[in-house]
């Protein structure tokens, strides 16, 4: 059964850095998402990616986060300069379509953690 | 604001029994909507989606839709241990889907 991966599972960086997240979403798959969770909080949407480009962006992706699909397979999730309260699971999603009877698969997600 | 209300719970029911989890919704052009299951560390997983008005039954779950109140649930028959995890209520908006807080289930053996 296809699914959506992620590496790393988890990542450790020191506040100011860079980190990427990498994602390889359910290759017929069309739509892009990223959302992500802080310990014990709702999941919280962040991005969403067609057509390699944002299609939409809530107010918590500024300036700090970037998405990018760098070939065929791959769709990625840029922080800059990172936070402590980046901290958090980030989960990457794909669907087929939009037509709002398409559900979102979700990947395993990567544990940031931002010391 | 888009809102996704929730009762966090947590919600116990005895195995064997009926769990009624609820959702409301603050927009109403919301499209479709969605139950997730959530074990903790772990990602959240499609239980079931609805987008008509009525029920949807598959296997132990239903869900119900009553767009002129705003409201969702998810009724889970014969409980079983393994259903023990956090249930999220999610919804489509547009090319945004916005999520509950979720609700803690507990099936007591």
């Amino acid at each position: 059964e296809p699914e959506v991966t992620q590496t790393p599972s988890h990542q450790v960086t020191q506040m100011g850095q860079e980190v990427i997240l990498r994602c390889v979403p359910i290759s017929n798959h069309l739509y892009f998402y990223w959302y992500r969770q802080i310990l014990g909080q709702k999941v919280e949407f962040l991005v969403s990616f067609y057509n390699n480009e944002i299609s939409e962006k809530s107010e918590i992706f500024d300036d700090q986060f970037s998405v990018e699909r760098p070939d065929g397979s791959n769709f990625t999730l840029k922080i800059r300069s990172t936070k402590l309260e980046d901290s958090a699971m980030y989960f990457c999603a794909s669907t087929s379509g939009t037509s709002g009877w398409n559900e979102q698969f979700f990947g395993p997600g990567t544990r940031l953690t931002v010391l | 604001q888009k809102e996704v209300e929730q009762n966090s719970g947590p919600l116990s029911v005895p195995e064997g029994a009926i769990a009624s989890l609820n959702c409301t919704y603050s927009d109403r052009g919301s499209q479709s909507f969605f139950w997730y299951r959530q074990y903790s560390g772990k990602s959240p997983e499609l239980i079931m989606f609805i987008y008509s008005n009525g029920d949807k039954e598959d296997g132990r779950f239903t869900a119900q839709l009553n767009k002129a109140s705003q409201y969702v649930s998810l009724l889970i028959r014969d409980s079983q241990p393994s259903d023990s995890a956090t249930y999220l209520c999610a919804v489509n908006t547009g090319n945004q889907f916005y999520f509950g807080t979720g609700t803690s289930l507990t099936v007591i053996p």
